[in-house]
């Protein structure tokens, strides 16, 4: 079965520095990856996605994530924290050899960038 | 292009009632996807539509049920409401659902079960 594990429940970090949030996979066949962020009272908002091709995929807003095959990985990154960065991430998978075509979320990881 | 729009964005019901929920996906999408997020169980999926025809099913009871309509407009009814249905739910559109197609959320609509 399909999973998706975000194994911080909070990342804490300082403006201006680089932020990681953590998402690992688990798929029978080849994944498909996205990372969305949600604001207060809002709906979620694509942030990036990894199909195939380059592991180092970039997104909006100045995040890049880094997809890793061999530790089931695809973390989300930014050089440089900003305030407004603050909210709610969650990676989710769509497995490639899965017919449901479903989004499997992860628990998500709430942001904190500190002035 | 418009973005994904949800209506009505807040529901307040009593138990036992029903409710139903609207999504207009964006212009040119033909599959729309319902989640529910709460804070114990967060995102889960409920059903997808393409076509005017259900797709896929996530692991919910029957009293969870929807619809799409030929222009790609998607109802989701809930009956005999439970306190337990309280929760954001979430309508996404995209192209065709395919594996590698991104999916667009709308704002969501809060329902509260009293």
């Amino acid at each position: 079965a399909q999973s998706v594990a975000q194994p911080e429940d909070q990342v804490n970090v300082a403006e201006g520095n680089p932020l990681t949030v953590k998402c690992t996979y688990s798929v029978s066949g080849n994944p498909y990856l996205f990372w969305y962020v949600q604001y207060p009272n809002r709906g979620l908002q694509f942030l990036l996605k990894y199909i195939t091709g380059d592991n180092l995929v970039k997104g909006s807003y100045g995040f890049e994530a880094e997809f890793n095959k061999s530790q089931t990985s695809f973390h989300l990154k930014k050089p440089s924290a900003l305030v407004s960065d603050s909210a709610l991430y969650f990676c989710a998978v769509r497995d490639g050899g899965d017919s449901s075509y479903k989004l499997i979320f992860g628990s998500g990881t709430r942001l904190l960038v500190r002035p | 292009k418009a973005g994904v729009t949800q209506t009505p964005r807040y529901l307040i019901k009593t138990r036992g009632q029903q409710v139903t929920l609207s999504c207009s996906p964006i212009s040119g999408h033909r599959s729309v996807s319902w989640y529910q997020q709460t804070p114990g169980q967060g995102l889960q999926f409920l059903f997808e539509y393409f076509s005017e025809t259900q797709r896929n099913k996530g692991n919910f009871p029957g009293r969870f049920s929807g619809r799409q309509f030929s222009n790609s407009r998607s109802e989701m009814n809930v009956s005999t409401l439970e306190l337990g249905d309280s929760a954001l739910y979430l309508c996404a559109s995209s192209l065709a659902g395919g594996r590698g197609d991104t999916q667009y959320f709308g704002p969501g609509t809060r329902l509260t079960v009293l």
